[in-house]
């Protein structure tokens, strides 16, 4: 158990609907990331928030957004699904935002099906 | 982040060592080599990092060449549990910054 949970575990849905993936950081951190796997695509970084604020972007879809809150919990947001958002998504957390000490840890994802 | 090459596939005997290969020859001296792992679809599990030194903890070692363009990670005593993809991953600031770029690592296959 990495400590990050994320919720919910598994989800189906409609082509463009709109959904919400939560997480929970591992006690402590500050940095949270999220990642898309598809089964073409391998794992993809998405965004990453510090403490609040957007730190990086990745190849994160502009029908995608995030946020993190002020208890650090983070959520991203799916909208105007398509069938090829169908992936794993997955979220990490990490203590700070870079540094010699930082590792990220991974939480076991949520599963989207748009169908 | 640096360009890591790893094998496709590998097989071992239970109960044998594993030993996992990496090449990183473009890495900066201030990239970290991580290691992590992903059993079925669960989520990445981290096992290991190290810049320069050899590193060891309880669940594998870490081998870093000199001129560290190369790696080893060992899994000391394999067991059937520790099939999975394993990722090896050259990254600035602890793996902090941008997140990490996974490539496609190597599907360890355990043997009975």
């Amino acid at each position: 158990d990495s400590g990050v949970t994320q919720t919910p575990k598994h989800l189906i849905t409609a082509t463009g609907q709109r959904v919400t993936l939560r997480c929970s950081p591992r006690s402590g951190d500050l940095s949270v990331y999220w990642y898309q796997q598809s089964l073409d695509q391998g794992l993809q970084f998405l965004i990453q928030y510090y403490n609040g604020e957007e730190r990086a972007k990745g190849n994160i879809l502009e029908r995608f957004s995030a946020q993190q809150f002020p208890d650090l919990h983070s959520e991203l947001n799916l909208s105007s699904l398509e069938l090829g958002d169908s992936a794993l998504y997955f979220c990490a957390s990490s203590p700070l935002t870079g540094g010699s000490g930082n590792t990220i840890y991974f939480g076991e994802g949520s599963w989207l099906t748009v169908v | 982040d640096a360009k890591t090459t790893q094998p496709p596939s590998m097989d071992c005997a239970e109960g044998r060592a594993a030993n996992l290969p990496c090449n990183h020859s473009t890495i900066s001296g201030n990239e970290y080599v991580y290691w992590y792992r992903q059993i079925h679809s669960q989520g990445p599990q981290y096992i290991i990092h190290g810049l320069k030194n050899n590193e060891t903890n309880e669940m594998a070692s870490l081998i870093i060449t000199e001129d560290r363009k190369s790696s080893t990670l060992i899994l000391p005593h394999a067991t059937l549990r520790d099939t999975a993809v394993y990722y090896c991953i050259a990254a600035y600031s602890g793996g902090g910054a941008d997140g990490l770029t996974f490539g496609k690592g190597t599907h360890l296959i355990i043997q009975p």
